[in-house]
């Protein structure tokens, strides 16, 4: 079974530049998760996705960060303009179920932005 | 302010030496508890905990969890370099979201 995918893997961009990042669930999966992990700190849940439905999103600077899943496979996550501060690693996870206290995650292998 | 702390940040130890990762949660109507493991790369899922005092085992990992006292551990007993990685500990309430710790980075020498 193909795990999460994403791409790029390493991305580096001027600050006030436009990037975005793609990820492919494990096939089936229903809910789609984009986290933020700074250098020496866990995962912090940007957006949540069940199917094609942002079901929480309450933790995404939305002036700058923009998601999407359309067809509730695959999304991307944007960034415009970057920021200095944006540089880190965003991570993608997925999940078979519908949202609940159990499920486990899976996770993608990130990708790695560096803003200068 | 749901939140997970982890001790120690950061730990040194020889092949061999057994390790104990520890974790406490503040997570409200708590539900479960999940360890991975953060290579330089994907976290991977090692155990997920609900119940108290029931022991995950897998090989040379085992972990544990304590409502009452709103903690957990991961032992790793006879460490191997192939066990050097970061261990994230995260928990959740009735809800999807993981509230994630910082990690302990563990070392291990040959």
């Amino acid at each position: 079974e193909a795990g999460v995918v994403q791409s790029p893997r390493y991305k580096i961009i001027e600050k006030k530049q436009p990037v975005a990042f793609w990820c492919n669930p494990i096939s089936g999966h229903n809910t789609l998760y984009w986290y933020l992990q700074n250098l020496g700190q866990g995962p912090e849940l940007l957006i949540r996705y069940e199917n094609e439905e942002a079901v929480d999103d309450s933790q995404l600077p939305k002036d700058r960060f923009s998601a999407e899943r359309l067809k509730g496979v695959d999304s991307t996550l944007k960034i415009q303009p970057a920021e200095l501060g944006d540089s880190a690693v965003y991570l993608c996870a997925s999940s078979a179920y519908l949202a609940g206290p159990y499920n486990e995650q899976f996770f993608g292998p990130g990708t790695r932005l560096t803003v200068l | 302010e749901d939140k997970v702390v982890q001790s120690p940040l950061s730990l040194v130890v020889h092949e061999g030496d057994t390790v104990t990762l520890n974790c406490s949660y503040e997570v409200t109507n708590f539900r479960s508890l999940l360890w991975y493991k953060q290579e330089k790369k994907a976290p991977t899922f090692l155990f997920m905990l609900t119940s108290s005092g029931i022991e995950k085992k897998s090989g040379r990992l085992s972990s544990i969890l304590d409502k009452k006292e709103l903690f957990s551990i991961l032992n790793i007993t006879a460490t191997q370099t192939g066990d050097s990685a970061v261990y994230l500990c995260s928990s959740r309430g009735n809800t999807d979201k993981l509230i994630f710790g910082t990690g302990t980075r563990l070392q291990v020498f040959p």
